[in-house]
């Protein structure tokens, strides 16, 4: 079965520093993985892409990172500022379907002065 | 200013009423998705529909139905037979390219049952 399994559930950090939020998947096909940042009563919103052949990538203070042997995944948020306080949702497209995505539950971010 | 615009935000059904929620967008995007979310659980696909004048059932389609009569809307209605509806509904539109496939959300509804 498709899963995509994501950890913790929830996490509370202070103000400034760094957190990782953690994505296994048992998607077959593999296509690509998606992590999504979803502030609270609003919609989700991509914020980076991860394909098969790539290990890392960044955008600002978040970087993803992907093991394609191992089927994990990782969010890595530095210098964390409230803002950042939100649900991160991995997502796993597959390679074939007309239903591509798998979701995970979302990990809760709740950053605190 | 593209994007999703789902409306209402906030809508209240009464027992055995029907309501619709609507998602328009503007981004040329041929595939577009309905989705619940309930509090601490991931998203539910309700329905999709990747042409217009098709759409298919999603995961949890019983209790709902579509419509996609142009290709910028793409209506839910949540009918009387859907007796747990209250959650939080996301419209999202697909675009696909080599880089893969990105969903672009609505800003949601939350639907509470009166």
């Amino acid at each position: 079965k498709n899963q995509v399994e994501q950890s913790p559930q929830s996490l509370i950090i202070l103000e400034g520093k760094n957190c990782t939020l953690q994505c296994n998947y048992t998607v077959s096909p593999f296509s690509n993985l998606r992590w999504y940042k979803q502030d609270t009563g609003r919609g989700p919103v991509s914020l980076t892409i991860m394909t098969f052949s790539e290990n890392t990538k960044s955008n600002g203070r978040y970087t993803a990172t992907l093991d394609a042997d191992t089927k994990q995944s990782s969010l890595h948020i530095t210098a964390s500022q409230l803002s950042d306080s939100a649900s991160y949702i991995c997502v796993v497209s597959l390679n074939s379907g007309n239903t591509p995505l798998v979701f995970g539950k979302g990990t809760r971010l709740s950053v605190i002065a | 200013d593209g994007g999703i615009t789902q409306s209402p935000k906030y809508l209240f059904r009464k027992e055995g009423q029907n309501v619709t929620l609507s998602c328009e967008q503007n981004l040329n995007h041929d595939a577009m998705y309905w989705y619940r979310q309930d509090p601490g659980q991931g998203l539910r696909l309700i329905y999709y529909s990747q042409i217009v004048n098709d759409f298919q059932k999603g995961d949890i389609a019983e209790g709902y139905s579509v419509s996609r009569e142009k290709k910028e809307s793409f209506p839910l209605t949540v009918t009387s037979a859907q007796k747990n509806p209250t959650a939080f509904y996301l419209c999202a539109s697909m675009r696909s390219s080599n880089r893969g496939e990105k969903l672009f959300f609505g800003s949601g509804t939350q639907l509470s049952v009166l």
